[in-house]
């Protein structure tokens, strides 16, 4: 019963491929976040829903787009894949009594 | 727009030596967090610091918070080879993150 999982944890594909990432957790949190990490191991914010709604939406190309059925699910929908999507994408959720965040394991993406 | 600093980058020491690793923020934040990555793993989340003064302990790791100084410590002490991982400052409503710091703890 893992808190906050992805998947899948391993992507490859071609590019210019359409692919979708999940996100589920079971901590009832009311938010929930997309990271990207590159391969210098920086993180960055991409996505932040909160009860469903989107809160922050940082500069990523119009390529992605998240996806929130419910306050427990998250999921990462990239159009035409470039090399350089190829990266981990970290799910994360928090809630506002609780600050702490936590990570899903990340769903390494490499597009070939 | 927040903005966090890491330093050192990275940052080998011998086991049993203590160091501190800085985060410095650039505007007000009213949280500050701490995180270990383990290489291929996720993000383990080490301390949640929420106000000024605020100091946290667990095992060989300590974390405070100065919030005039803007600045956060990750100090460590009588460092083991288990220690070795990144370690990431971040803060702010949007979990703003900087860059880590790698740290090899050698035996």
């Amino acid at each position: 019963d893992t808190a906050v999982s992805q998947t899948p944890k391993y992507l490859v594909t071609q590019m210019g491929n359409d692919k979708s990432i999940k996100c589920e957790q079971n901590l009832g949190h009311d938010t929930m976040y997309w990271y990207k990490q590159d391969s210098k191991k920086f993180l960055k914010i991409m996505f932040s829903y909160n009860n469903k709604e989107l809160i922050i939406n940082e500069t990523v190309p119009n390529r992605f787009s998240p996806k929130s059925p419910d306050k427990a699910h998250l999921n990462l929908h990239i159009n035409s894949l470039e090399l350089g999507d190829s990266a981990v994408y970290f799910c994360a959720s928090s809630s506002v009594r609780n600050t702490e965040a936590f990570f899903g394991q990340g769903t390494r993406l490499t597009v070939v | 727009e927040l903005k966090v600093e890491q330093n050192p980058l990275f940052l080998s020491m011998q086991e049993g030596k203590n160091y501190t690793i800085y985060c410095n923020y650039s505007t007000t934040s009213d949280r500050l967090y701490w995180y270990r990555q383990d290489p291929g793993k996720s993000l383990e989340s080490l301390f949640v610091l929420l106000s000024n003064g605020a100091v946290k302990q667990e095992g060989r790791l300590m974390a405070s918070l100065d919030t005039k100084a803007r600045l956060s410590t990750l100090h460590i002490t009588a460092a083991v080879h288990d220690l070795s991982a990144t370690y990431f400052c971040a803060g702010g409503n949007k979990l703003v993150f900087g860059a880590g710091t790698i740290l090899r703890v050698k035996s």
